[in-house]
């Protein structure tokens, strides 16, 4: 089955920096990628997704890249706020199943 | 719409004991999901149904069953709660124009004692 890694576990940031996860799959037939946040207490939602036919996707402060040969895709966060501070999940599938495979999580510090 | 919704919040049991947790959306979604998450796992498939009358089994069915008792609702029981159970278990939902998208609930805190 699907197998993905990601990290970092957890990445500690100073309000206004850029933060980086990165996550890696094994599947090539893998054609989704979203993005959850989950703020602590909550449900994780999802903030941004990409597909494989796209190598690239913004939304204001937040950016997914993929590049399907590497099989990596990572988030980007830039200008961080104390808002931004919860437990990112990335995830993929493929095909019709659409039943994804999550990263483990990494927990974004945002200092003030 | 209220999304999906779980009941109950929270739990205890002590182990041996059984309990069915509830998950209702109104979405209109073909495919639900139970998953469960402890800390640094990330969120695992315990079971899935992809459509109405249908279940299968995800990366860690044992202990669970479930039943999709029509297209809104769909169960998680345990029927004897081991130590290893205590988890935060949710429900998702997807399908519609969204199709892949997750729609979770708001989440069971389950401990088993």
């Amino acid at each position: 089955g699907e197998n993905v890694e990601q990290h970092p576990s957890t990445l500690s940031v100073q309000e206004g920096d850029s933060a980086v996860i990165k996550c890696t799959y094994s599947d090539s037939a893998s054609n989704y990628f979203p993005w959850y946040k989950q703020e602590l207490g909550k449900r994780p939602q999802l903030i941004i997704d990409i597909r494989s036919n796209v190598g690239e996707k913004k939304d204001q402060r937040i950016a997914v890249t993929l590049n399907k040969t590497a099989k990596h895709f990572s988030l980007h966060i830039t200008e961080t706020q104390p808002e931004d501070s919860a437990v990112y999940f990335c995830a993929c599938s493929s095909g019709g199943s659409y039943i994804p495979t999550f990263g483990r999580g990494t927990s974004l510090i945002v200092h003030p | 719409n209220a999304g999906v919704t779980q009941t109950p919040k929270f739990q205890v049991l002590k182990t041996g004991q059984s309990m069915t947790l509830q998950c209702a959306q109104d979405m209109n979604h073909n495919s639900m999901y139970w998953y469960r998450q402890d800390p640094g796992m990330g969120l695992r498939l315990i079971y899935y149904s992809a459509s109405e009358g249908t279940t299968d089994k995800g990366e860690v069915p044992n202990g669970y069953n479930v039943s999709r008792l029509n297209k809104r609702e769909f169960s998680l029981r345990l029927e004897s709660a081991a130590p290893s159970q205590t988890s935060v278990y949710f429900c998702a939902s997807s399908g519609g124009s969204s199709l892949n998208e997750q729609f979770f609930g708001p989440g069971t805190r389950l401990t088993v004692l």
